[in-house]
This record gives C-alpha cells, structure tokens and sequence, in this order.
C-alpha cells in the first residue's frame, strides 16, 4: 500500500527558530509537491519539485527532493507568526507526471509562537 | 480569474439523500479531480479524470460517481449518502505543472 508519510504531525516552534518537516514516500515518484492550507481554506501550492535533487526557496520556505531516498523536505528559517498553516506534501503517482495523481500526506500543523 | 469554482460551500443531507457537486474551471484544463478531506487529515482522491469522456477511480470511489461531459464541469454525485461521507470536498484541475485547487463543499450527513 502507498504511504506518504509526514513528520511530525504537530510542530510549535518560536519565531525566530529554524525547524525541518519531513515527508517519506514509499513508491517510485519523481514528482512530489508542497502545499500550504490555512484553517477553513483551500490549498496554496509552494513548491513543485520534478527531479531528483531538486531545491526551491521561496522566502522562509525551502524544499528539497531526494527521489532515492524516497524523502522531501521542507525547511523553515526564522519562523514568523504567519506561516502558521498546516502543511501538506502530495507525491504524483501517475508514470512521469502523466495524470498529475497525487497522493497527500497526513499533513503537519505548524504553530509559530511569538 | 475564476479559476476553479465549486458550489454549494455548505450542504446538510439526510441519510439515504443524494445531491450532485458542482465543479468548472475556467483554464482549459483536461485534467480535473475530486479529492475529499476528513477533519485532521490529509486529501485523499475519489475520482478523476484526463478530459471530456474519461474518467477513473481514485483511492475512496466508493458511494461516489462522476460524469466528464465537457472540459470545463466535473460533478460529483453522491447517491444515497451516509454518514462516512460527512467531509470537505475539493475540486482541482490541473496543468500538469501544478493542481489548482477549489474553495471546498463542506458536506454534513446526519
């Protein structure tokens, strides 16, 4: 059975701190994505990430893909108030892309605290 | 820019009632989805499909049927709902690149 695996579940960090959310798969993917979702909304895609070593930064945020390993980051650098969400990361399924089926993680809650 | 439009945001269904959810894009995309999402976790798939006429189960098609008569609608139907169904459903259509999210029907079934 495919497993898109997150940890941790739940994260309270201080603003001003650096913390890493974790996301293991455990099919072949080559594709795997970020997403960010505030309480009561819908998704807000972060990050696409479409090869092996893939890096993308955006402000605070910077997510990493390592398909080997079958695991992606996501890392967090001086943590504002504003980045309290919860995140999800979702990996593409489909044979290169081709159907863009993606399967989410259970996500994170990240609580930033001033 | 409309986007992906869902409607209704909020429905209460009896048990044994059926309704149809509502879902159009405006982006020309072939590819849209129906994900749903119970409270504390993440989407899972129920239903998708690569364009007018075509469409495949997901990981939970069950209690669920779909219809992809043309690009721009993907309804889901929920015949004789119950209880396990009581969720947050979400459209998406996607570009190959990215999926672009609706802003969810949050469901009830009591």
């Amino acid at each position: 059975e495919l497993k898109v695996e997150q940890n941790p579940l739940f994260l309270s960090m201080q603003e001003g701190k650096n913390y890493t959310i974790y996301c293991n798969y455990s099919t072949t993917s080559d594709r795997l994505y970020w997403y960010r979702q505030d309480p009561g909304k819908s998704l807000e895609s972060l990050f696409v990430l479409l090869s092996n070593g893939a890096v993308k930064q955006e402000g605070r945020l910077m997510a990493s893909l390592d398909t080997k390993a079958r695991l992606s980051t996501l890392h967090i650098t001086a943590a504002v108030h504003d980045l309290s969400a919860t995140y999800f990361c979702a990996v593409d399924i489909s044979r290169g892309g081709a159907t863009n089926k993606l399967i989410f993680g259970t996500g994170t809650l990240l609580a930033v605290q001033p | 820019n409309a986007g992906v439009t869902q409607t209704p945001k909020f429905r209460i269904l009896k048990i044994g009632q059926s309704m149809t959810l509502q879902c159009t894009q405006d982006m020309n995309h072939n590819y849209m989805y129906w994900y749903r999402q119970d409270p504390g976790m993440g989407l899972k798939l129920i239903y998708y499909s690569v364009g007018a006429g075509i469409t495949d189960k997901g990981e939970v098609p069950n209690g669920y049927n779909v219809s992809r008569s043309t690009t721009e609608d993907f309804p889901l139907r929920l015949e004789l709902a119950a209880p396990s169904q009581t969720s947050v459903y979400f459209c998406a259509s996607s570009d190959l690149e990215k999926l672009f999210f609706g802003s969810g029907t949050q469901l009830s079934v009591l």
